[in-house]
């Protein structure tokens, strides 16, 4: 089955230090993954995504996704963190329904930036 | 110039009602999806259609019955709402195929009483 996994609930930094936030997948074939942020009673937005070629991905707002094929990870990190970016952070996967594309999330990370 | 559009942006109502909430996009894509993001804030997929065709049902109870009169909309009708279904509602378009990214309206609240 495929799978996303964000095992921290919560991330803590200080401002100007670098952040990562963690997401470890699993999936059969070539994985197509997303980062998505989501700001208090606001819709998801898109981030970036892996999709083929280079491991470093960059994305919105500075932020960037190292994938990781042997340990199955696509970790979103940012080299100094802005209290702005406080915030609910997704990982997710593409996976299959009945032939079909669809996106499977995990849990969510809440990042913590403090002044 | 709003991407992606959701009424209500909240609704409060009591069990055994019926309500709709809509969605449209103006992205010109194929693909639209609803979500539902439980109070621990997961998200979990409902639905989705391709050009007005229905191409994903994640069991979801029948009372749950969504609608595209056409590709730019897509429309979610709940019969009988129970307590449970308190949630937010998050409406979602991308154009098809694995690569694309999909984008977000901006949810509605669905509290039932």
């Amino acid at each position: 089955a495929q799978s996303v996994a964000q095992p921290e609930d919560q991330v803590n930094v200080a401002e100007g230090n670098p952040l990562t936030v963690k997401c470890t997948y699993s999936v059969s074939g070539n994985p197509y993954l997303f980062w998505y942020v989501q700001y208090p009673n606001r819709g998801l937005q898109f981030l970036l995504k892996y999709i083929t070629g280079d491991n470093l991905v960059k994305g919105s707002y500075g932020f960037e996704a190292e994938f990781n094929k042997s340990q199955t990870s696509f970790h979103l990190k940012k080299p100094s963190a802005l209290v702005s970016d406080s915030a609910l952070y997704f990982c997710a996967v593409r996976a299959l329904s009945g032939g079909y594309n669809k996106l499977i999330f995990g849990a969510g990370t809440r990042l913590a930036v403090h002044p | 110039d709003t991407a992606v559009s959701q009424t209500p942006k909240y609704l409060v109502t009591q069990m055994g009602n019926d309500k709709s909430i809509k969605c449209e996009q103006n992205l010109g894509h194929d693909t639209m999806y609803w979500y539902k993001q439980d109070s621990k804030k997961f998200l979990k997929i409902m639905f989705s259609y391709n050009n007005k065709e229905l191409i994903i049902n994640e069991t979801v109870p029948n009372r749950f019955s969504p609608k595209s009169p056409d590709k730019a909309h897509l429309n979610l009708h709940i019969n009988s709402l129970e307590l449970g279904d308190s949630a937010v509602y998050f409406c979602a378009s991308s154009q098809p195929g694995p690569s694309y990214e999909q984008y977000f309206g901006p949810g509605t609240r669905l509290t039932v009483t």
